[in-house]
């Protein structure tokens, strides 16, 4: 009964660095959503996916890239690693039901800093 | 059982009217209040609430927290049909625990 596993928990950066970050699900969700959240702010969505094969924006995606290739997985890429990505990210998931969305859960986060 | 619980489930009313969505918690490892809207997509975050009695404002929305009796309210005053919405209150302890959510339906 894992429901959503996010990895690495920790993660230290340099400037410039790559990474994904690792988001799966294994309870046949079709959603899957990306957050960050900043030191005393609320969760800012990333990027979200209705299904496999579909992703879109949410409302802070520059630098950001997702895919979606299966419905269980969801990864989280940086590219080119800045300090204004130092946060820490979860990933969620969610079903559809009669056009409504049930069932949200999160993952435990990760922490990610940028130096 | 619900460890967040929002009140009403649904509710229809006029524009212009003004609303107030309820939201109680049980206290684990308190971190956090949050609310969010909620459209066709994902959740869209509104407000975070730490501080008991400390009313936060955007534009006709607004919040408020009370620790000692653990709720918090979203008020939207002069409602307008945009505002009609699923309006999610979530608790951050350990782990975010969203609440079933409050359907707010808004008529021309």
């Amino acid at each position: 009964n894992a429901g959503v596993t996010q990895t690495p928990k920790f993660r230290i950066l340099k400037i410039g660095q790559s990474m994904t970050l690792q988001c799966a699900q294994d309870m046949n969700h079709n959603y899957m959503y990306w957050y960050r959240q900043d030191p005393g702010m609320g969760l800012k969505l990333i990027y979200y996916s209705v299904g496999a094969g579909i992703t879109d924006k949410g409302e802070v995606p520059n630098g950001y890239n997702v895919s979606r290739s299966t419905t269980e997985d969801f990864p989280l890429r940086l590219e080119l690693a800045a300090p204004s990505q130092t946060s820490v990210y979860f990933c969620a998931s969610s079903y559809t039901l009669l056009g409504d969305l049930y069932g949200y859960t999160f993952g435990s986060g990760t922490r990610l800093t940028v130096v | 059982e619900d460890k967040v619980v929002q009140s009403p489930l649904s509710l229809v009313v006029h524009e212009g009217d003004t609303v107030t969505l309820n939201c109680s918690y049980e206290v684990t490892n308190f971190r956090s209040l949050l609310w969010y809207k909620q459209e066709k997509k994902a959740p869209t975050f509104l407000f975070m609430l730490t501080s008991s009695g400390i009313e936060k404002k955007s534009g006709r929305l607004s919040s408020i927290l009370d620790k000692k009796e653990l709720f918090s309210i979203l008020n939207i005053t002069a409602t307008q049909t945009g505002d009609s919405a699923i309006y999610l209150c979530a608790y951050r302890d350990d782990k975010i625990i969203f609440g079933k959510g409050t359907r707010l339906h808004i008529l021309p």
